[in-house]
């Protein structure tokens, strides 16, 4: 069965600096997704993407962030100058509708 | 905008007993609503949805109901096992038209099954 995947698994960087995570979207997928999951809290929305640009985005989604899709296959989320406050989960996900998601096991992304 | 309010958690039960898990919501328009479920240490897996009033998702053994004159999809099972111990997260979209599918999510219920 056709599955998202996300790499790496867990990410541990310094305040201020730049990372990406990456996501393999569902091959026949035409939405994309990513949220985040404080540790304890509820999973938050951060930004969808559809036809190659960010169809909406959360007040979180600040310009800090940004995503993209540069190949075929892979979907990315940026984030410029890392904060203590974005240590968290995040959870990439496709759809084929913009309906039902299926979501990816997850980034634990470390903030030092 | 959405809104999707679950019960208050944890919630601890012994194996073969009864679950529900109460979740209603807030939306404009007629939302898809889903129920996912997290593992210890896994992602969020789908569970089961319901796209209109009436329609009921089942999965596992787990049956929710779209009651839209009540705005509930109440999470059921009638006899729970350990191994349904997880992370159980309602949520709520609207899909199609203007919507490029933002899922609005419950606060979570901790289930614990004890044997």
């Amino acid at each position: 069965e056709p599955e998202v995947t996300q790499t790496p698994s867990h990410q541990v960087t310094q305040m201020g600096q730049e990372v990406i995570l990456r996501c393999v979207p569902i091959s026949n997928h035409l939405y994309f997704y990513w949220y985040r999951q404080i540790l304890g809290q509820k999973v938050e929305f951060l930004v969808s993407f559809y036809n190659n640009e960010i169809s909406e985005k959360s007040e979180i989604f600040d310009d800090q962030f940004s995503v993209e899709r540069p190949d075929g296959s892979n979907f990315t989320l940026k984030i410029r100058s890392t904060k203590l406050e974005d240590s968290a989960m995040y959870f990439c996900a496709s759809s084929v509708i913009s309906d039902t998601q299926y979501f990816g096991p997850g980034t634990r992304l470390t903030v030092l | 905008g959405n809104s999707v309010t679950q019960m208050e958690g944890p919630v601890t039960l012994s194996e073969e007993a009864f679950l529900t898990i109460n979740c209603t919501y807030t939306a404009t328009g007629y939302p898809s609503l889903f129920w996912y479920v997290q593992y210890p240490g896994e992602g969020l897996q789908l569970l089961l949805k319901a796209t209109k009033a009436d329609d009921k998702g089942s999965n596992k053994g787990f049956e929710a109901t779209y009651r839209k004159e009540t705005t509930s999809f109440h999470l059921e099972k009638g006899s729970v096992q350990v191994s349904d111990s997880a992370v159980y997260f309602c949520a709520s979209v609207n899909a199609g038209g203007t919507s490029y599918g933002k899922l609005t999510f419950g606060q979570g219920t901790i289930l614990t099954v004890h044997p």
